[in-house]
C-alpha cells in the first residue's frame, strides 16, 4: 500500500516551454501533497506544500508563478513549470502525506527528471 | 533551528562488513526520525523510522538505527554490507509536516 506515482519519469523540453508533473496517490487519500527538487548530488529541498482544494504553501526562494501548482483532488496534485529554462533542468519528486495514515510520514514518488535545452 | 547532519559524505566499505551512517538531529524536542535510500536516477524507499517507541529500530535489508537521545543521534548500521547497498542514504526528520533532509551519504561497497 501508500504507492504514489509520478508521470512523465523524465521530459525534455525546449527553453520556454511549458512542462506540467503529476504526483499520484494510488492506493490512499493525500490531503497534503509536498514538491522537492534535488541537483545532482544532493540532497532533496522542499519546494512548497499544497493541501487539496487550497493553494499551495511556497518555501522562500521558490517562484509561484513560475512553480505551479494545483492540487485539485485527494489523489493528484500537478506541478507546472512556466517557461522552462535550462537552470530549471533537476530532479522533481513529490510526497504524500496519508489523510488516514501515520502521521509524520510521507510517500515518495519515483521522480521525474526534467531537462531543459 | 531544526536541522539533520549527516557527518559523512561519502563512506566506502568491503562487502560483507559492517556499516555505519552517521546522523545527528537538532531540535528542541525529539522529532520522528527517517532513513531513506535512493539508488541512481531513482526515487526514496523508506528503510527504517523511528516515533518515540522502540529506541531500536528495525529495518528492510537488515539495516537498523537506534535513537539515543543524549547524543541527539540516529545512526544506521548494517552488519554485512551487500553489493546492492551502494546507493545514496538520507537521514530525514519529521517535525509535524515539515520534512528536514540531511545532505545525504553516498555510500560505496567494494568487491
Amino acid at each position: 500500500g501508500a504507492v504514489v506515482s509520478q508521470h512523465p519519469s523524465w521530459v525534455i523540453c525546449k527553453s520556454g516551454t511549458s512542462v506540467k508533473i503529476e504526483c499520484r496517490s494510488l492506493d490512499f487519500q493525500a490531503t497534503t501533497m509536498f514538491w522537492y527538487r534535488q541537483f545532482p548530488k544532493q540532497s532533496l529541498m522542499l519546494m512548497a506544500t499544497s493541501n487539496e482544494g487550497s493553494k499551495a504553501t511556497y518555501e522562500q526562494g521558490v517562484e509561484k508563478d513560475k512553480f505551479l501548482i494545483n492540487h485539485a483532488s485527494l489523489t493528484l496534485s500537478t506541478l507546472t513549470v512556466t517557461s522552462a529554462h535550462p537552470e530549471d533542468s533537476s530532479f522533481y519528486i513529490c510526497s504524500a502525506e496519508s489523510s488516514g495514515g501515520f502521521l509524520d510520514e510521507q510517500f515518495f514518488g519515483p521522480g521525474t527528471r526534467l531537462t531543459v535545452l | 533551528a531544526q536541522s539533520v547532519t549527516q557527518l559523512d559524505s561519502h563512506v566506502s566499505v568491503s562487502e560483507g562488513t559492517p556499516v555505519l551512517l552517521r546522523c545527528n538531529y537538532s531540535s528542541s524536542y525529539s522529532p520522528s526520525l527517517f532513513w531513506y535510500v535512493q539508488h541512481p536516477n531513482k526515487g526514496l524507499q523508506l528503510l527504517l523510522k523511528y516515533t518515540s517507541a522502540a529506541t531500536l529500530v528495525k529495518g528492510i535489508n537488515g539495516f537498523e538505527a537506534e535513537f539515543k537521545k543524549s547524543e541527539t543521534s540516529f545512526h544506521l548500521t548494517k552488519p554485512s554490507a551487500h553489493m546492492s547497498d551502494a546507493a545514496e542514504y538520507f537521514c530525514v526528520g519529521g517535525y509535524g509536516q515539515n520534512f528536514v533532509f540531511g545532505p545525504g551519504t553516498r555510500l560505496s561497497v567494494l568487491p
